[in-house]
This record gives C-alpha cells, sequence and structure tokens, in this order.
C-alpha cells in the first residue's frame, strides 16, 4: 500500500472551510483514497473515500489531483464538534490482508 | 440501531491475568478487527477474522488471542504473555463479499476499550 503524508496539526476558525491535504505520491492505479476521523477518546470514523473523481457527502467532499498524487478533505463550514485526527489512507479494494495501515494524521483545531 | 457494541468501557487487569474485551456487531458484516492504540499513535492491527471460525495475525499479535464462533461475535483475550497491555483497544468490522467500489474497506469502529494495569 502507497505510504501517505499529512501535516501533523492544523488549525481553522469555525464557521471557514478546513481543507486538510494528503500526500500519496506513490500510488497506484486500483488504490483508493480513504478520510477517516477519530474524535477524542473515541473509535474512528468513516468520512469518505474516491478513486479518481471528486466525491461529495453530507460530511465533506474529497478532491483527487488528476496525476492523483495527492488529495484534499475539505469541511466546508467547520465547527468544534469536528475538531478530531484526520486519518488519509491509500488502500486497494479488498486485498488479502485487509489492513489499512494507519499513520499519525492530522490534528484539526477548530476554533471559535 | 445497528452499530458496533465493545465492553467494557474501561478494564483493569492485575499482573498475571488474562482479561477478555468483548466486541458485538449487528452489521451483519463478516469481516472483524482488533487494533491497539497508545498514546499519540496511529491503530495497529492485533487480529483480524474475515468470515466465521477463521481469523488471521495482524502485525502485533503477540500476547494476545481471539475466537470467532459466531458471525457477531469476535472477543479478544488479553493474556498474561501481553506484557504491557496499556492501551484502548478498537474493534471494528467492514463488508465482504463482492463489493466494489471501495466499499470493502470501510471500516465501521466501536467505542473501544481501555485497558490499565493495576
Amino acid at each position: 500500500d502507497a505510504k501517505t503524508t499529512q501535516p501533523t496539526s492544523m488549525d481553522c476558525a469555525e464557521g471557514r472551510a478546513a481543507n486538510l491535504p494528503c500526500n500519496h505520491s506513490t500510488i497506484s492505479g486500483n488504490e483508493y483514497v480513504y478520510w477517516y476521523r477519530q474524535i477524542h477518546s473515541q473509535g474512528p470514523q468513516y468520512i469518505i473515500h474516491g478513486l479518481k473523481n471528486n466525491e461529495t457527502n453530507e460530511m465533506a467532499s474529497l478532491i483527487i489531483t488528476e496525476d492523483r498524487k495527492s488529495s484534499t478533505l475539505i469541511l466546508p463550514h467547520a465547527t468544534l464538534r469536528d475538531t478530531a485526527v484526520y486519518y488519509c489512507i491509500v488502500r486497494v479494494e479488498g486485498g488479502n490482508n485487509r489492513k489499512l495501515i494507519w499513520g499519525l494524521g492530522t490534528s484539526l483545531a477548530v476554533n471559535p | 440501531d445497528g452499530g458496533i457494541t465493545q465492553s467494557p468501557k474501561y478494564l483493569f487487569r492485575k499482573e498475571g491475568q488474562n482479561v477478555t474485551l468483548s466486541c458485538e456487531q449487528n452489521l451483519n458484516h463478516d469481516a472483524m478487527y482488533w487494533y491497539r492504540q497508545d498514546p499519540g499513535q496511529g491503530l495497529r492491527l492485533i487480529y483480524y477474522s474475515q468470515i466465521v471460525n477463521d481469523f488471521q495475525k495482524g502485525d502485533i499479535a503477540e500476547g494476545y488471542s481471539v475466537s470467532r464462533e459466531k458471525k457477531e461475535s469476535f472477543p479478544l483475550t488479553v493474556t498474561s504473555a501481553q506484557k504491557n497491555p496499556t492501551a484502548f483497544y478498537l474493534c471494528a468490522s467492514s463488508i465482504s463479499g463482492t463489493f466494489s467500489r471501495g466499499i470493502k474497506n470501510i471500516q465501521y469502529f466501536g467505542a473501544g476499550t481501555r485497558l490499565s494495569v493495576l
């Protein structure tokens, strides 16, 4: 699985858009990009995933560059409840060992 | 409500004692996972199971054991051989089968069990 690189921490003002970057320069053609978040002392929560096209759901938008070497998770109107660690993971569909590789993620602080 | 239930929320282990963490899901998912998380770290895979009566070791299986006798349940036993068991333990499940479009890698997590040593 391709390695991802994320900033250690970011700040965002409440009500503004939070843009969280992720580099995955060694991503292969059949690897999806997944985003999860973990609010303090809770289990991680799935946010969104994509392969090539940009994706949007009720929680966030995912923008993947044309060369697929990086992506950005966008929280359009961040709230205090969005304060969490955000993990970017790349993985092929299924696979034999079923392992997602969890890095240290980006700690997002949404400030009032 | 559908979801994953982990119990207990907090657990204390005495020296030389085995303890078992419970994980139950009613999502009808085939695959289940156990992770360990240490402070300020990412998740590390302990064991996973893709189907009833089958399971595989993850990256840090030493000192742990699991069983998968029912689809809904995947208990984790932390044995006395695990010398540093203090951590946050997370159970997850995911759909299996012939789905595509990346859905198989979406994992749903319980609220976790925090294990400490007395």
